[in-house]
């Protein structure tokens, strides 16, 4: 298994404040990378699935950037809100398996009013 | 609406009693998986399938077994589940093509004493 990383684990903000975190990948046989969040109690929910290096994707005060040739992705949130408490998962697609999605441990994020 | 559902959402099971978990999707999506989550780690894959009757192993595919008979169902069996086997299992669906979100359903939580 290749390993995906995630930083930090967690993070606590203050409502308002703006963040990112880091999602580090193989970069040799990469195909897609994938940020999904995750609420307690809920499935994870698809936010972007990127695949051209120096790619950029924007939700609303979400955006992500990619960068291939290094390995990692960027997920920033601006102006956090309480309801963007979640756990955010990035998943490599690599070309060699087979549509399999390796997935990073997340990170843990807590927005306090 | 466009989901995956999984029965039943939580299980206590006792060691060696056959169980399955259901899933189904709506979505007509050729490509299902099951992921369990376990503390400190991320989703694993334990088994998926690029179409009816094509299934593979993933990375812990030890202990379970699937069966693709139709293409919207993906049931998992544990034939003789074990304390190990404890955990949060999540099933998800996608287009084939490896530049589409997965769509994951509710999550199982279950427990094997």
């Amino acid at each position: 298994i290749l390993n995906v990383e995630q930083s930090p684990q967690s993070l606590h903000v203050q409502e308002g404040d703006s963040t990112n975190f880091t999602c580090s990948f193989p970069s040799s046989n990469f195909y897609a990378l994938h940020w999904y969040r995750w609420e307690t109690a809920k499935s994870p929910e698809a936010l972007f699935v990127m695949t051209l290096n120096g790619d950029e994707k924007k939700k609303g005060r979400i955006s992500a950037t990619l960068n291939t040739k290094e390995g990692y992705s960027y997920l920033y949130i601006k102006g956090s809100q309480p309801e963007d408490s979640a756990t955010y998962l990035c998943a490599s697609d690599m070309k060699s398996s087979g549509d399999k999605l390796t997935f990073g441990t997340g990170t843990r994020l807590a927005v306090r009013p | 609406e466009a989901q995956v559902t999984q029965n039943p959402r939580y299980l206590i099971t006792v060691t060696g009693k056959k169980l399955t978990v259901t899933c189904s999707q709506n979505m007509n999506h050729e490509y299902m998986s099951w992921y369990r989550q376990d503390p400190g780690l991320g989703l694993r894959q334990i088994y998926y399938s690029m179409n009816v009757e094509v299934t593979d192993k993933g990375d812990v595919p030890e202990g379970y077994k699937v069966s693709r008979k139709e293409k919207r169902n993906f049931p998992l069996i544990l034939e003789s589940p074990s304390p190990n086997q404890t955990s949060l299992y999540f099933c998800a669906s996608s287009w084939w093509g490896r530049d589409t979100e997965a769509f994951f359903g509710q999550g199982t939580r279950l427990t094997v004493v």
